[in-house]
C-alpha cells in the first residue's frame, strides 16, 4: 500500500520569507501524481500544486514550487514570499496513476501547520 | 462555475441514530470521492463512484455506505452513530478522467453526542 508521510507536523516562517515543507512517500509504482492541498480555517481543501511522476521538470506555481526527487521518493513544496494568507495546514497526497476511469483515491499525510509570523 | 456543494454544513446527533451527507459535485464532473477527516487520524478515503457506480472503498465499517444519482450528486449515510465518528467529512469531485484534478467541498462537520 502506499503511504505518505510528512515529518514537520508545524512550521513557521516569517513574512516574505521562503520556507520549504517536506514529504517522503512509498509506492512501489511507476505511474502516480503527487499533490499539495492547502487546508485553512475554514476547512476547505485547496489545490496549491501538482506534479505527474513522468514529467522530470518540478512543478511551479506563482510562489509555489516543488522539489521533485522521484529516486528518493521526496516531494517538498518551497513557498517564496511568504504571505500572512499562506498560513494553513498542508498536506501532500498521492495518487495512482493509471489507464482512464480507474480509481482517484488520494493517499493523504498527516499534514504540516504552517504559522506566518508578521 | 459553483464549485463542490455539500450539505449540511453543521449537524449534532445522537449515539445510535444515522445520518445522511449530500454532495453535488461540479457540472459536469462525474466522479465524487468522500474523506473523513480526525484530529487522530487524519483524512482517511471513505469511499469513490464514477457514473452510479462504487469504484473503490475505503476500509471503513459496513454502517458507512453511500450511493450516486444519475446527475452525479452523492450522498453518504453512516447508520448507528458512534461518538468516534464524529469528523469532518469532505466530499471531492473530478471529471472523472486519467489525470484531471480533484476538487473539494468544505465539508460536513458532524458531531455525536
Amino acid at each position: 500500500a502506499q503511504t505518505v508521510t510528512q515529518s514537520q507536523p508545524e512550521m513557521s516562517v516569517q513574512e516574505a520569507e521562503t520556507v520549504t515543507l517536506s514529504c517522503t512517500y512509498d509506492t512501489s509504482e511507476s505511474d502516480y501524481y503527487l499533490f499539495w492541498y492547502k487546508q485553512p480555517p475554514s476547512r476547505q481543501m485547496i489545490l496549491v500544486i501538482r506534479q505527474e511522476a513522468y514529467k522530470q521538470q518540478n512543478a511551479t506555481e506563482n510562489r509555489f514550487s516543488v522539489n521533485f526527487q522521484k529516486a528518493a521518493k521526496s516531494f517538498s513544496l518551497k513557498i517564496s514570499d511568504s504571505q500572512l494568507g499562506d498560513a494553513a495546514m498542508y498536506f501532500c497526497a498521492y495518487r495512482r496513476g493509471g489507464a482512464r476511469g480507474g480509481s482517484e483515491k488520494l493517499v493523504f499525510g498527516k499534514g504540516t501547520k504552517l504559522t506566518v509570523n508578521p | 462555475k459553483a464549485g463542490v456543494t455539500q450539505t449540511p454544513r453543521y449537524l449534532i446527533k445522537t449515539r445510535g441514530q444515522q445520518v445522511t451527507l449530500s454532495c453535488s459535485p461540479i457540472s459536469g464532473h462525474r466522479s465524487v470521492s468522500w474523506y473523513q477527516q480526525t484530529p487522530g487520524q487524519g483524512l482517511q478515503f471513505l469511499f469513490e463512484y464514477f457514473s452510479e457506480t462504487q469504484r473503490n472503498k475505503g476500509n471503513f465499517p459496513g454502517r458507512f455506505s453511500g450511493r450516486q444519482f444519475s446527475n452525479s450528486r452523492s450522498e453518504m449515510n453512516v447508520s448507528t452513530l458512534e461518538l468516534g465518528d464524529s469528523a469532518l467529512y469532505l466530499c471531492a469531485s473530478s471529471p472523472g478522467v486519467y489525470g484531471n484534478t480533484i476538487y473539494f467541498g468544505e465539508g460536513s462537520w458532524l458531531t455525536v453526542v
